[in-house]
């Protein structure tokens, strides 16, 4: 079955300690990409991928890290987690990450930091 | 500075009728626009997109339509269903790999 995985689906930490939310796609996509969402706020992007080695920041890049050693996988990396990263994570990823294409997204990870 | 908007937090709309959903935008580099449905406990799934060299595009009950002069684009739903109650986020694209997505608005359609 074609999809998106993430784990953890749920997790709970406290300031500090760091943290790794893996994904990983089973399409062959080039494009991968974390999206936060918040009440009030939608859907955020944090960081995407055009392909293996290439990411770029996206308009909440800050307190994350990434990277992409592999097609398949794309790991959202908090090495400093505060509370204000509590959230509600997607990971997402398409065929070329061209306009045209639909993002396929992940179920999600519910991230609380206390 | 909220680039994509959708103004209605929320709708209600009986089954059968028309819903219709609206998203407006201030960035006149954007030329590709979807948009996406939300299930509780689910991520979002891709449900129709528009280029901006079009103003409709149809697929099935879905219709979205893009006004550039006035950059506002509109989801319609017709005949809503009982099963399209969810979220429902529109997004833009400016060919940069970057997407921004509005805020959402959740679809209640009443039985």
């Amino acid at each position: 079955e074609a999809q998106v995985t993430q784990n953890p689906r749920y997790l709970i930490t406290v300031t500090g300690k760091k943290l790794t939310v893996t994904c990983s796609q089973n399409m062959n996509h080039e494009y991968m990409s974390w999206y936060r969402q918040d009440p009030g706020l939608g859907l955020r992007q944090i960081y995407y991928s055009m392909n293996v080695e290439v990411t770029d920041k996206g308009d909440v890049p800050e307190g994350y890290k990434v990277s992409r050693k592999e097609k398949r996988n794309f790991p959202l990396i908090l090495e400093s987690p505060s509370p204000n990263q509590t959230s509600l994570y997607f990971c997402a990823s398409s065929p070329q990450g061209a306009e045209v294409d639909e993002q396929y997204f992940g179920p999600g990870t519910r991230l609380t930091v206390t | 500075d909220q680039q994509v908007k959708q103004n209605s937090p929320s709708l209600s709309v009986q089954e059968g009728r028309i819903s219709i959903l609206n998203c407006d935008y201030t960035n006149s580099m954007f030329d590709y626009f979807l948009w996406y449905k939300k299930y509780p406990a689910e991520g979002p799934t891709f449900l129709i997109s528009i280029s901006s060299i079009k103003d409709k595009n149809e697929d099935g009950r879905f219709t979205v339509f893009l006004n550039k002069s006035a950059k506002h684009l509109s989801l319609h739903i017709v005949p809503s269903q009982p099963g399209d109650s969810a979220v429902y986020f529109c997004a833009a694209s400016s060919g940069t790999y970057k997407y921004i997505f509005g805020t959402g608005t959740r679809l209640k359609v009443l039985a």
